[in-house]
């Protein structure tokens, strides 16, 4: 199975700061990488596919970016809306797996 | 608007069984590969199932293979887990998830049910 780390585990930021959570793969993964956001008590939301495709209606300050094992999601100007937790998933190969997820709070 | 309902979740004894359903509207029900992911409480997110989308081939993490199984009926636009033999590193919340590409990202996620396995 795929194992994928997300660092950090936890940050905290304030609203306007540039993010990047990083994720790698035990193994190489081509752009098979897709990121996730959740808010407590909610299911998960698609942000960006593919490593860089944006789902449609997420605003344009998210952004991913990588290829192989190294991949980053970016979020340009942190909103109050955007504290929560994201996880990457790799969709090279079954398993699917996720990542252990990297909580943004307030600073 | 694309639309999952899961239900059926509960408390149930380890050993016992459960059966997960999930109603979909708002999209061509049978033209889409859909998935079951889980969360233990407090935990990251672990893919269970997908099925094709005529139910034909169907997936399974090892750790359910045996015990878990997936099924659609596309006439009523639903999906059904039946889940035996249930331990407790089964609890958690379970999202029927619509899986576009098939084994790729999942754009539509339900709400979740809860499924609890304790004596």
């Amino acid at each position: 199975d795929i194992q994928m780390t997300q660092s950090p585990s936890s940050l905290s930021a304030s609203v306007g700061d540039r993010v990047t959570i990083t994720c790698r793969a035990s193994q190489t993964i081509s752009t098979y990488l897709n990121w996730y956001q959740q808010k407590p008590g909610k299911a998960p939301q698609l942000l960006i596919y593919a490593t860089s495709s944006l789902q449609s209606g997420v605003p344009s300050r998210f952004s991913g970016s990588g290829s192989g094992t190294d991949f980053t999601l970016t979020i340009s100007s942190l909103q109050p809306e955007d504290f929560a937790t994201f996880y990457c998933q790799q969709s090279y190969s079954t398993p699917l797996t996720f990542g252990g997820g990297t909580k943004v709070e307030i600073k | 608007e694309v639309q999952l309902v899961e239900s059926g979740g509960g408390l149930v004894q380890p050993g016992g069984s459960l059966r997960l359903s999930c109603a979909a509207s708002g999209f061509t029900f049978d033209t889409y590969w859909m998935s079951w992911v889980r969360q233990a409480p407090g935990k990251g997110l672990e893919w269970v199932a997908n099925i094709k989308q005529d139910g034909s081939e169907k997936y399974y993490v090892d750790s359910v293979k045996g015990r878990f199984t997936f099924s659609r009926d596309n006439a009523k636009n639903s999906l059904y887990l039946q889940m035996n033999s249930l331990r407790a590193e089964d609890t958690a919340v379970y999202y029927c998830a619509r899986a576009p590409s098939g084994f790729d990202y999942f754009d539509y996620w339900g709400q979740g049910t809860l499924v609890t396995v304790s004596s």
